[in-house]
C-alpha cells in the first residue's frame, strides 16, 4: 500500500477554512484515499474518501490532484470541534495509521 | 444509532487477570478488526475477520491475545495474564466487504480503554 505524508501539526482560526495536505506519490490507479478523524479520547471518526474526482459531503471537501500523487482535506468553517489529529490512508484493506496531523482551531 | 459499540468502556485490572471486551459491528456488516492504541500513537491494526473466519493476525497479537467471531456477528478481544504493557485502548471496527480498492468504508466504535494495575 502507498505511504503518506502529512504535516506533523497545523492551527488554523475559528471560521476560516483548513486545509490540510497529504502526499501520496507512489499511489496506484485503483487505490483509494480515506481520511479520518480522531478527537482525543474517542475512536477514529471517517470523514471522507475519494478514487480521482473531487468529493464533498457534510463534512468536509477532498480534493485529489490529476496525478493523483496528492491531496487536500478541507474544512469549510473550522470550529473548535475540529480540533484533532488528522490522519490520510491509501486504500490499505487495514488502515494502516500513520502519525497523521494534529490540527487546532484556535478562537 | 446503529454504529460499533463496544463493551465495556472502561475496565481496570490486577497484573495477572483475564479480561475481555466485546463487540458488535454494524449490521451486515462482513469484516471486522480489531486496533491498539497507545497514548500518543496512531492506532495499530490486531486482526480482522470476514464473517467467521480470523484472515490476519498481527505480530502484536501475542499468544496472550485471542479473538474470536463466533457466529459472524459480535467479537471478542480476550487477553489472558495481563500485563501492564496492555494498557491502551482497543478498537474495534467494522466494513461491508474490503476497504481496499473497492471503496468500503471502516466505521470504528468508541473504543474500550483498558488499564492494568
Amino acid at each position: 500500500d502507498a505511504k503518506t505524508t502529512q504535516p506533523p501539526s497545523m492551527d488554523c482560526a475559528e471560521g476560516r477554512a483548513a486545509n490540510l495536505p497529504c502526499n501520496h506519490s507512489t499511489i496506484s490507479g485503483n487505490e483509494y484515499v480515506y481520511w479520518y478523524r480522531q478527537i482525543h479520547s474517542q475512536g477514529p471518526q471517517y470523514i471522507i474518501h475519494g478514487l480521482k474526482n473531487n468529493e464533498t459531503n457534510e463534512m468536509a471537501s477532498l480534493i485529489i490532484t490529476e496525478d493523483r500523487k496528492s491531496s487536500t482535506l478541507i474544512l469549510p468553517h473550522a470550529t473548535l470541534r475540529d480540533t484533532a489529529v488528522y490522519y490520510c490512508i491509501v486504500n490499505d484493506y487495514k488502515l494502516s495509521f500513520g502519525a497523521g496531523t494534529t490540527v487546532t482551531v484556535r478562537a | 444509532d446503529t454504529g460499533v459499540s463496544q463493551n465495556p468502556r472502561h475496565k481496570i485490572t490486577k497484573r495477572g487477570q483475564n479480561v475481555t471486551f466485546r463487540c458488535d459491528p454494524i449490521s451486515e456488516h462482513n469484516r471486522l478488526y480489531w486496533y491498539r492504541q497507545t497514548l500518543g500513537q496512531g492506532p495499530e491494526f490486531l486482526t480482522y475477520f470476514q464473517n467467521e473466519a480470523q484472515l490476519e493476525k498481527s505480530r502484536l497479537l501475542s499468544d496472550r491475545f485471542s479473538a474470536e467471531r463466533p457466529k459472524g456477528s459480535f467479537s471478542t478481544l480476550e487477553i489472558q495474564r495481563t500485563e501492564q504493557g496492555d494498557s491502551a485502548m482497543y478498537l474495534c471496527a467494522s466494513s461491508l466487504g474490503s476497504a481496499a480498492f473497492s471503496g468500503n468504508t471502516i466505521y470504528f466504535g468508541e473504543g474500550s480503554w483498558l488499564t492494568v494495575v
